[in-house]
């Protein structure tokens, strides 16, 4: 089966800039994580999706950070503007439901110069 | 609030010598805990987990952790390394929350194996 897939794998911008990251999850799974991990700590929960609705985003940073899932299957988290602070790798994964393994994608390596 | 401590930021083993991975845990319930391991420009993969059944867990690869209560520990173990198992490992609590559930990472360790 396949995997959680995300892209674009790398992406370099300049502070205040526009970026966004696309995630498919695993054909099925009804929940969809994303995860920000900064370098050299865990992944943390941004955001999560019960199908397209949204049932944890409280450590999101609403003022600059956004995400969506448009018919429960893919999803995109967008930054703008980005911050230097946003450097990190953003992690997708998704599961069956919300108590079940979850799978996670190779992630989005981030650099706000 | 769920937390989980990983004791040592680096460890570096031998191949073929054990390995032991060190995680202790903060829970006010029974806790659901897991390894995770993520090679480089990988994704994470799930390497075992304790869901309050058999207190000795077996994992991938010939992992295994044991739960222990009275000292709010869970440590990774293998009695041989390999140098495929060069990694980094995280030790994970699962916070629910009603309709939310989600998991708590620890800040990893980075297992070194030198031939």
């Amino acid at each position: 089966e396949a995997g959680v897939a995300q892209s674009p794998r790398y992406k370099i911008i300049e502070k205040r800039q526009s970026v966004a990251f696309w995630c498919n999850p695993i054909s099925g799974h009804a929940t969809l994580y994303w995860y920000q991990q900064i370098l050299g700590q865990g992944p943390k929960l941004l955001i999560q999706f019960q199908n397209n609705g949204v049932v944890d985003d409280s450590q999101l940073p609403k003022d600059r950070f956004s995400a969506e899932r448009l018919k429960g299957v893919d999803s995109t988290l967008k930054i703008q503007p980005a911050k230097l602070e946003d450097s990190a790798v953003y992690l997708c994964a998704s599961s069956i439901g919300r108590l079940y393994e979850q799978y996670f994608g190779p992630g989005t390596r981030l650099t706000v110069t | 609030a769920q937390s989980v401590t990983q004791l040592d930021s680096h460890v570096s083993v031998s191949e073929g010598t054990p390995v032991l991975l060190r995680c202790n845990y903060s829970s006010s319930y029974s806790p659901s805990l897991f390894w995770y391991v993520q090679h480089p420009n990988k994704g994470l993969q799930l390497l075992l987990k304790y869901t309050s059944a058999a207190t000795l867990v077996k994992g991938i690869n010939g992992f295994e952790a044991e739960f222990k209560k009275s000292e709010t520990s869970f440590h990774l173990t293998k009695p041989s390394a390999h140098m495929s198992d060069a990694a980094e490992y995280f030790c994970v609590v699962m916070e629910y929350g009603g309709a939310t559930n989600k998991l708590i990472f620890g800040t990893g360790t980075l297992l070194a194996v030198q031939p």
